[in-house]
């Protein structure tokens, strides 16, 4: 399996732009979560979700923040319009819920806004 | 508020001598730990874990221990070598959630 996969591996954008942030799951797993990390907060849980299902998207920062999973095989994390505070690297990892399982992460997406 | 904490932002160590990590936690439902690695420009990679109802795991290098009292695990790595440079992060989860949570990482430097 090629683990999971992350598209674009870099985003530069302007402010007020839409940015649409792109993952492929491992094959199988039925988790998926998106994560975001910056020097200050470290790295934070946005969302996830558990057969295409969100579970919990406490984490997502404001209104301007939306993901989705149509299928098992892809999900988007989608900003708009985008700020240069969402300025941050952005991972993608996915499991196999179960009891004692890890996640395995994508590369990252980073975004610049500027 | 931070359920799981790293309160040690860097490390430095002497290659071939023990690196030791530390991670607490504040969430007496968690119960599996992970520590992960992050090379820079790489997503974080699962390195070790430990279960709740253990107080030590063991991998080659790499040692988890977990004092659930105290709350509080540890990563031990023995000897360092420059290639375990990186950051680590520690992570806990709830079997009942799913969801990691991860603590802000420590930089580890193992110097030659």
């Amino acid at each position: 399996d090629a683990g999971v996969i992350q598209s674009p591996r870099h985003e530069v954008t302007e402010m007020g732009q839409e940015v649409t942030l792109r993952c492929k799951p491992i094959s199988g797993h039925n988790s998926l979560f998106w994560y975001r990390q910056t020097m200050m907060r470290g790295l934070e849980l946005l969302i996830y979700f558990n057969n295409n299902v969100p579970i919990d998207d406490s984490g997502m920062p404001e209104d301007r923040f939306s993901a989705k999973m149509p299928n098992a095989s892809f999900s988007t994390l989608k900003i708009q319009p985008s700020e240069p505070r969402d300025s941050a690297v952005y991972f993608c990892a996915s499991s196999w819920l179960g009891l004692n399982t890890e996640a395995f992460f994508g590369q990252g997406t980073r975004l610049t806004v500027v | 508020d931070q359920q799981v904490k790293q309160n040690s932002p860097s490390l430095s160590v002497q290659e071939g001598r023990i690196s030791i990590l530390n991670c607490d936690y504040t969430n007496s439902m968690f119960d599996y730990f992970l520590w992960y690695k992050k090379y820079p420009a790489e997503g974080p990679t699962f390195l070790i874990s430990i279960s709740s109802i253990k107080d030590k795991n063991e991998d080659g290098r790499f040692t988890v221990f977990l004092n659930k009292s105290a709350k509080h695990l540890s990563l031990h790595i023995v000897p360092s070598q420059p290639g375990d440079s990186a950051v680590y992060f520690c992570a806990a989860i709830t079997g009942s959630q799913g969801n990691l949570i991860f603590g802000k990482g420590t930089k580890l430097s193992v110097k030659p």
